[in-house]
């Protein structure tokens, strides 16, 4: 089976333009969520979407938003960008979204923003 | 509400030692506990989980972990560290309930000397 997939892998963009990152996730699997990497706040939960709703929602301002289609893929998207979104957004997908899971990592987008 | 700390964020050893990486959580329910390694400018790989059962959970590349209730603690090791086990090393938890979040703790990076 092919694992997570994200694009673009790396991103640039300037301060005040939005963006949009997709996940592929492992056929089958039904529940996505996302995260953000950065140094200083390591990692962090975005949101968790699981048959195409929003089950779970981290700490974030609603610039933050994502969905995810009858296929499973998912996209986020941050809008208003501000130099603090730089960071690795990693997208993970499991089969059933449940607690005790194994939540499987794409390679991440690398987000810049200048 | 979960929580994970990674004591040391920065373990330095030598090719051939053993290789100790500690992680203590706190969690209102029994949990379910992983190690998960990150190369750089790669994604997250799974090591290893603990669910139920056995406390002693081997995972890849010679890696376990012992689930110790009573010290709330989840340490990751390796008797003889290679040189490719350079990398960082990600303690998580599940959030109680059915949900794929994760809460992770800070990292350990491990250096291996030749």
């Amino acid at each position: 089976k092919a694992g997570v997939t994200q694009t673009p892998r790396y991103l640039i963009k300037t301060r005040g333009q939005q963006v949009t990152l997709s996940c592929s996730p492992i056929s089958g699997h039904r529940s996505v969520s996302w995260y953000q990497q950065t140094p200083g706040q390591g990692l962090q939960f975005l949101f968790e979407y699981f048959s195409e709703t929003q089950r779970n929602k981290g700490n974030f301002p609603g610039r933050f938003s994502g969905r995810q289609f009858s296929n499973s893929r998912s996209e986020m998207n941050v809008s208003t960008l501000e130099l603090g979104d730089s960071a690795l957004y990693l997208c993970a997908s499991s089969s059933t979204g449940d607690s005790v899971d194994t939540q499987y990592f794409g390679p991440g987008t690398r987000l810049t923003v200048l | 509400a979960q929580s994970v700390t990674q004591l040391g964020s920065h373990v330095s050893v030598s090719e051939g030692a053993l290789v100790l990486l500690r992680c203590n959580y706190s969690s209102s329910v029994p949990p379910y506990l992983f190690w998960y390694v990150q190369y750089p400018n790669q994604g997250l790989q799974l090591l290893l989980k603990y669910t139920t059962g056995a406390t002693l959970v081997k995972g890849i590349n010679g890696f376990e972990a012992e689930f110790k209730k009573s010290e709330t603690s989840f340490h990751l090791t390796k008797p003889s560290a290679h040189m490719s086990d350079a990398a960082e090393y990600f303690c998580a938890v599940s959030d109680s309930g059915n949900t794929g979040k994760l809460i992770f703790g800070q990292g350990t990076t491990l250096q291996v000397k030749p």
